[in-house]
């Protein structure tokens, strides 16, 4: 079983859509859930984190983890086409001591003005 | 705001030539590592770097490549042999001690194997 999946889309809304991205992961022992956006050709940027289970708001942006599902969530309010990237969520491994990232496969997101 | 930097940013080789990619972490992180993407795919995890040593490394992470410190700033990724397989998106990351969980990335380096 993968480790963490991600539904790759490509997702297509109108701006000032609320959207859903989401991710679901195979270890229990997972702890910290990240998600990134990564623009056309650019690298990873590190949009938030949440620890364990609950809600973490910044600004449009909430994301959600349901540990017991194993199901993570990011959403986006009021939309705009400034968001139009593909959205990653990544889980650091507490294993060892150097939390490598494993990533989803991210989504592939367009908000049309 | 620091940011980590990555050169060059596309890399056109002959497969068989020695490639060496290079970054600049942000300048008070002490965590380093490199990650790939293939066109499509996923990103994955390289080779994680602390204290000027290597403390990780994938599978993909053969006897072809090594890492190196050269100096106080530069964190530079080398793969010996080129294949027409390591075509991808290379990204360095880095983090401070602390601040376990947030590795902030660079714009990446292409690199292309004819």
């Amino acid at each position: 079983q993968k480790e963490v999946e991600q539904d790759p889309g490509p997702l297509s809304v109108p701006e000032g859509a609320i959207v859903s991205l989401n991710c679901t992961y195979s270890n229990s022992a997972f702890q910290y859930f990240m998600w990134y956006r990564q623009y056309s050709r650019k690298g990873p940027e590190l949009l938030m984190y949440t620890y364990s289970s609950g809600n973490k708001e910044d600004g449009r942006f909430t994301a959600q983890v349901d540990k017991s599902s194993k199901y993570i969530s990011l959403f986006i309010r009021d939309s705009q086409p400034s968001d139009s990237a593909t959205y990653l969520c990544a889980i650091p491994d507490s294993g060892g001591s150097n939390y490598k990232l494993t990533f989803g496969k991210g989504t592939l997101l367009t908000v049309n003005p | 705001e620091p940011e980590v930097t990555q050169t060059p940013s596309h890399q056109v080789t002959q497969m068989g030539q020695e490639v060496i990619l290079r970054c600049v972490p942000i300048s008070n992180h002490l965590y380093f590592y490199w990650y790939r993407q293939i066109l499509g795919q996923k990103v994955e995890f390289l080779v994680s770097f602390y204290n000027n040593e290597i403390s990780e490394k994938s599978e993909i992470f053969d006897d072809q490549f090594s890492v190196e410190r050269p100096d106080g700033s530069n964190f530079t990724l080398k793969i010996r042999s080129t294949k027409l397989e390591d075509s991808a998106m290379y990204f360095c990351a880095s983090r401070k001690q602390g601040a376990t969980y947030e590795q902030y990335f660079g714009p990446g380096t292409r690199l292309t194997v004819t």
